[in-house]
C-alpha cells in the first residue's frame, strides 16, 4: 500500500509564479487535508475536505486554493507564490473525521 | 481562535532519562491525539485518547488525558536513541467537524 503519496517532493518557485500540489490516497478514506509546517510553529492546517464534494478553509487558507478532485485526490494551488509561502506542505488523510490521519512524506517548496 | 499549548519546545536528555510533554487548551477538548515525527520525515499516527481521565501505554510511551479534557500528557521513561524526534499534540474541539489543531510540537534529544 502506498498510503498517501505527494508529488512534487521539491519544488522551487520565483515570486509571482503558480504551481498546483498533488496529493493522492489509495485508502478509501472520506477526508482529506493539507498542512503546512514551518520551524517551531508546529503543523497548521491550510485546508480540509471532510468527504467527496466538499472542501473548508483552515487556519491559514490565504494565498492557496484547493480542489477535490475525487475520493481519492486533494490538490492544493498557489496562484501567486510569494517567499512566505515557503514551507513543508505535508498532505493527510483519515477515514472518518478527525481519527489517525495518515501523512505523505510532504513537499519542500522554496519560493525565492 | 483554537489552540494548544505545548511544552517544553525542547527538551535535552541522557539515554536512560524520561522524558515528558505536555499539552493544555483554555477550551474543552472532544479528542486529542500525539504523532512522532523523525528528523526529516512526516508525523506518524502514536495514539488517540477521548475519555476524561483516560490513560493508555505502549511500551515506554504512556499516555494521559485531563479530567476536564483540556489537557494531555505523553511520558517516555528509560528514553532510547529511537525516540528522538519531535512530538506533536493534535486537538479536536467539540462542536463543529472534527479537523485536528496541532500543538508546535516538543523536540527531544537523547544523549547516548
Amino acid at each position: 500500500n502506498a498510503g498517501v503519496t505527494q508529488t512534487p517532493k521539491f519544488q522551487v518557485l520565483k515570486t509571482g509564479q503558480s504551481m498546483t500540489l498533488q496529493c493522492a490516497q489509495d485508502m478509501n478514506h472520506n477526508s482529506m487535508y493539507w498542512y503546512r509546517q514551518d520551524p517551531g510553529m508546529g503543523l497548521r492546517l491550510i485546508y480540509y475536505s471532510a468527504s467527496e464534494g466538499t472542501t473548508d478553509k483552515g487556519e491559514v487558507p490565504n494565498g492557496y486554493n484547493v480542489s477535490r478532485l475525487n475520493k481519492r485526490e486533494f490538490s492544493l494551488r498557489l496562484e501567486s507564490a510569494a517567499p512566505s509561502q515557503t514551507s513543508v506542505y505535508f498532505c493527510a488523510s483519515s477515514a472518518v473525521g478527525s481519527y489517525g490521519y495518515t501523512f505523505g512524506s510532504g513537499t519542500r517548496l522554496t519560493v525565492v | 481562535g483554537q489552540q494548544v499549548m505545548q511544552i517544553p519546545q525542547y527538551q535535552h536528555v541522557q539515554e536512560g532519562e524520561d522524558f515528558t510533554t505536555y499539552c493544555n487548551s483554555s477550551t474543552t477538548l472532544s479528542n486529542i491525539q500525539w504523532y512522532k515525527q523523525r528528523p526529516g520525515g512526516h508525523p506518524v499516527f502514536l495514539i488517540q485518547l477521548v475519555k476524561s481521565g483516560e490513560v493508555k501505554k505502549q511500551k515506554r510511551l504512556t499516555f494521559q488525558f485531563g479530567e476536564a479534557k483540556k489537557n494531555s500528557s505523553l511520558h517516555i521513561t528509560a528514553t532510547q536513541t529511537t525516540d528522538v524526534g519531535t512530538y506533536f499534540c493534535a486537538a479536536s474541539f467539540s462542536g463543529g467537524y472534527n479537523k485536528l489543531i496541532f500543538g508546535a510540537g516538543t523536540r527531544l534529544a537523547v544523549h547516548p
